[in-house]
């Protein structure tokens, strides 16, 4: 079946550093792909999404590029803020399944001033 | 912007008491789900709907569990007789089509004494 494996986390930067959390995917179809972050106490935000092979999405200064040849939606950031910490999820959605959402575990970010 | 609203936010019960969690969609979605978050734990998803029916669930949703859009605008999640480990914080998303980016609810979270 369908899954996501993301890097363990937590992650911890100090401002301005550059952020790189992993993720690969294993979908028997041709998924959408998503990242989400849950802010402490909150629900679920979209940050970004590709819908298909070479799409680079980008939100708030976040970058994931879709890579089939390698399965992988690397979330990445080159300037991370104090305000970033939170937990991200990788997450992918495709036909199989009614459209369900399958994330990975998440990764939590905590960002040092 | 539209959003998905959940209530209450908050929800305390006594084991075996019956709990329904409330939603409403975004007004133009068509696509509905509930998924949950186990304290510190992945979300998980529970089940998706769509044309008035389920499209699947999960084998978390079990017979305990049922969904309805009892009036075109809200749509429920029952838990027939709550367990301990039914404690969480449960989400609920819609989608305009499939395969699109789910919006997410803040949440309900679900305690059980």
């Amino acid at each position: 079946g369908n899954s996501v494996t993301q890097m363990e986390g937590p992650v911890t930067l100090s401002e301005e550093a550059f952020l790189t959390i992993n993720c690969t995917y294993t979908a028997t179809g041709y998924p959408s792909l998503f990242w989400y972050v849950q802010y402490p106490g909150e629900g679920l935000q979209l940050l970004l999404k590709a819908t298909k092979a070479d799409d680079k999405g980008s939100n708030k200064g976040f970058e994931a590029t879709y890579r089939k040849e390698t399965t992988s939606f690397h979330l990445e950031k080159g300037s991370v803020q104090v305000s970033d910490s939170a937990v991200y999820f990788c997450a992918l959605s495709d036909r199989t399944g009614g459209f369900k959402t399958i994330f990975g575990a998440g990764t939590r970010l905590f960002v040092k001033a | 912007e539209p959003e998905v609203t959940q209530t209450p936010s908050h929800q305390v019960t006594q084991m075996g008491q019956e709990v329904i969690l409330r939603c409403v969609p975004i007004s133009n979605h068509l696509y509905f789900y509930w998924y949950r978050q186990i304290l510190g734990q992945k979300v998980e998803f529970l089940v998706s709907f769509y044309n008035n029916e389920i499209s699947e669930k999960s084998e978390i949703f079990d017979d305990q569990f049922s969904v309805e859009r009892p009036d075109g605008s809200n749509f429920t999640l029952k838990i027939r007789s709550t367990k301990l480990e039914d404690s969480a914080m449960y989400f609920c998303a819609s989608s305009g089509k499939g395969g699109s980016a789910q919006h997410f609810g803040d949440g309900t979270r679900l305690s059980i004494l």
